[in-house]
């Protein structure tokens, strides 16, 4: 079964350092998500790519994010400059028109 | 503003003891209603999409059903597999979802 994969899986970083997370989405699958979730708070938005440019971003994606899509197959999501409170698990998703599924998580800690 | 409000936030049955979770929504041009299964430290997984008032959809012992304000997880005769915490987010106007908080299954074998 397709499956949105992510890596790493676990990501250390000192404030300050930039960090890539990397997401390879479901191959027919034609819209591109980042989404955090600080732990133990709720699963939050952070921007919305198609057609190889972003179509909407939240306030938490600020200049400090920007995300690529080097080839046909990667989605990149890069952190500039960590500050601690980015810490939190940060989940790739892609969708069709009716289904859209996650990937498992990079879990990011900014020390 | 949208928002979905998820109760109750933690729910702990016995095994075989059904129950039904709650997911209240104020989207404006709801765009789809979905309901997920997450598991500690991994990402959700995808159970459900449901697009219009009235709409049902079953997958072993889950049920989701939705109206024009609320959508419920029914859940039959679970079993302690079923643990985890459920995701409602709904698709409005934007192309994002939009989450609730959780709640957390607990099924007591």
């Amino acid at each position: 079964e397709p499956e949105v994969t992510q890596t790493p899986s676990h990501q250390v970083t000192q404030m300050g350092q930039e960090v890539i997370l990397r997401c390879v989405p479901i191959s027919n699958h034609l819209y591109f998500y980042w989404y955090r979730q600080i732990l133990g708070q709720k699963v939050e938005f952070l921007v919305s790519f198609y057609n190889n440019e972003i179509s909407e971003k939240s306030e938490i994606f600020d200049d400090q994010f920007s995300v690529e899509r080097p080839d046909g197959s990667n989605f990149t999501l890069k952190i500039r400059s960590t500050k601690l409170e980015d810490s939190a698990m940060y989940f790739c998703a892609s969708r069709t028109e009716y289904e859209q599924y996650f990937g498992p998580g990079t879990r990011l800690t900014v020390t | 503003e949208d928002q979905v409000t998820q109760s109750p936030e933690a729910l702990r049955l016995q095994e075989g003891e059904s129950s039904s979770l709650n997911c209240s929504y104020t989207v404006s041009g709801l765009r789809g209603l979905f309901w997920y299964r997450q598991d500690p430290g991994k990402g959700p997984e995808f159970l459900f999409t449901l697009y219009s008032a009235g709409e049902e959809k079953e997958k072993e012992r889950l049920k989701a059903t939705l109206t024009k304000k609320e959508s419920f997880l029914h859940i039959t005769a679970p079993k302690p597999e079923d643990s985890a915490t459920y995701l409602c987010a709904a698709r409005g106007g934007a192309n994002n979802l939009f989450f609730g908080t959780g709640t957390r299954l607990t099924v007591i074998p």
